[in-house]
């Protein structure tokens, strides 16, 4: 199985701080990579796909990068809304799997 | 406007079979560009996937469930059902079902509600 680690698995800051959160993968996956926004007693939300493309309704604050086994989702300046848990997933080979979570808390 | 709904009984005893549907509105289960997935989310922790099936009958499971997971799809009923066997406390969780884009693009793009399911005698 193909293992993702992210990190950090806490983090806390402020309104308007630039945040990165990062995922490796055990091996090579293409940009069959994606990154869900999920907050407290919700459905995890789709934010980016292929690595790097904003899904449709998402703010321009959000963005990623990154292929092959390492990636990377930044918020250019986070906002109140953004205070949540974020999860990365590959979607190169099955079984699929998911990173452990960031928890995005305030500072 | 694409729905999926999660049912099951939300309350479950040690040892026995968990049956959870998931009924879709707003597309076809039979389209070429979707597979249908589940998903569990233990109470506190992180997302868990669990398998994803397509029309054509390709099934695909998680390493450490597939002895004791079935996936299956009723296309005459626009759903698809997750069963799980010799359920302990452990599998209690949030399950969710999902959507998931085939191709270049994939991912989860819709995701039902979930349902949580309660194992206990």
């Amino acid at each position: 199985d193909i293992q993702l680690t992210q990190s950090p698995s806490f983090l806390s800051a402020s309104v308007g701080d630039r945040v990165t959160i990062t995922c490796r993968a055990s091996q090579g996956i293409s940009s069959y990579f994606a990154w869900y926004q999920q907050k407290p007693g919700k459905t995890p939300k789709l934010l980016i796909y292929a690595a790097s493309t904003l899904q449709s309704g998402v703010p321009s604050r959000f963005s990623g990068s990154g292929s092959g086994t390492e990636f990377t989702l930044t918020i250019s300046s986070l906002q109140p809304e953004d205070f949540a848990t974020y999860y990365c997933q590959q979607l190169h080979g099955y079984p699929l799997t998911f990173g452990g979570g960031t928890k995005v808390e305030v500072k | 406007q694409l729905q999926l709904q999660e049912s099951g009984p939300g309350l479950v005893k040690p040892s026995e079979t968990l049956t959870l549907t998931c009924t879709v509105s707003g597309a076809s289960i039979s389209s070429n560009s979707y597979y249908w997935g589940w998903i569990r989310q233990p109470p506190g922790k992180g997302l868990e996937w669990i398998g994803s099936i397509y029309h054509s009958g390709s099934i695909y499971y998680s390493s450490s469930l597939k002895s004791r997971v079935t996936i299956s799809l009723d296309t005459s009923k626009n759903q698809f059902s997750l069963k799980l066997s010799s359920v302990t406390a452990a599998d209690t969780a949030v399950y969710y079902c999902a959507r998931q884009v085939r191709g270049g693009g994939t991912c989860y793009d819709y995701w039902g509600q979930g349902t949580l399911l309660t194992v206990s005698s």
